[in-house]
């Protein structure tokens, strides 16, 4: 089935830098989500990217979208401690269910 | 306030003996599902459900059941067929043009 991967799957950064983390998936798509997941929490939706969307801005996180190359990037700036967290991509699929599938996360640690 | 809740938040199971993990939305959503996380592992898709008396299987469905007879309620039943039932268990419900708004999850652990 198709799959989002997540790419570093382990990210650690000083606080103040920026983060980035990609996702890649294998099928065509309707939209992209990112989520965060505090540890032994729910997730919490961030942003939704249409296929027809190429770049969305969210307070200090930016996603991108590049669906020739099946892939998407997100950007966190000026990263606080309180950013800590793992990140993942869903991704659904173009046959217009309601499912999502997601990859297997980013681990970012921000140090204070 | 609209959301999604889970309970319990902790639940321990015998060998052999089925429990039921309760989600509940009041958020008007028609579809509900329930995903398995492992530690440092993504989400794996048990079932979901479109609309009311009707769900389909995800990934992982073996030793799970479950039950949608109201909108707002997606109760997942653990089964003593499932051999590995330790793990996270998050329920979410979404619109279609919207992300899934996630649930507190259970924690399973058999003991």
């Amino acid at each position: 089935s198709q799959q989002g991967e997540e790419d570093p799957q382990a990210l650690s950064i000083q606080e103040g830098e920026n983060a980035t983390m990609n996702c890649s998936y294998k099928t065509s798509i309707n939209n992209l989500q990112w989520y965060r997941q505090n540890s032994g929490r729910g997730l919490v939706h961030l942003i939704l990217i249409r296929s027809n969307e190429r770049e969305k801005h969210s307070g200090r996180l930016r996603v991108t979208l590049d669906t020739s190359k099946k892939s998407s990037s997100l950007l966190i700036t000026a990263s606080r401690a309180a950013d800590t967290a793992s990140y993942f991509c869903a991704t659904d699929s173009t046959s217009g269910t309601y499912k999502y599938i997601f990859g297997t996360g980013t681990r970012l640690k921000v140090l204070a | 306030d609209g959301g999604i809740t889970q309970s319990p938040k902790y639940l321990f199971r015998k060998e052999g003996q089925n429990v039921t993990l309760s989600c509940e939305q009041n958020l008007n959503h028609d579809a509900m599902y329930w995903y398995r996380q492992d530690p440092g592992q993504g989400l794996r898709l048990i079932y979901y459900s479109q609309i009311v008396n009707d769900f389909q299987k995800g990934d992982i469905a073996e030793g799970y059941s479950v039950s949608r007879e109201k909108k707002e309620s997606f109760p997942l039943t653990v089964t003593s067929a499932q051999k590995n039932p330790t793990a996270f268990y998050l329920c979410a419900s979404s619109s279609l043009a919207y992300g899934y708004t996630f649930g507190s999850g259970t924690r399973l652990t058999v003991v």
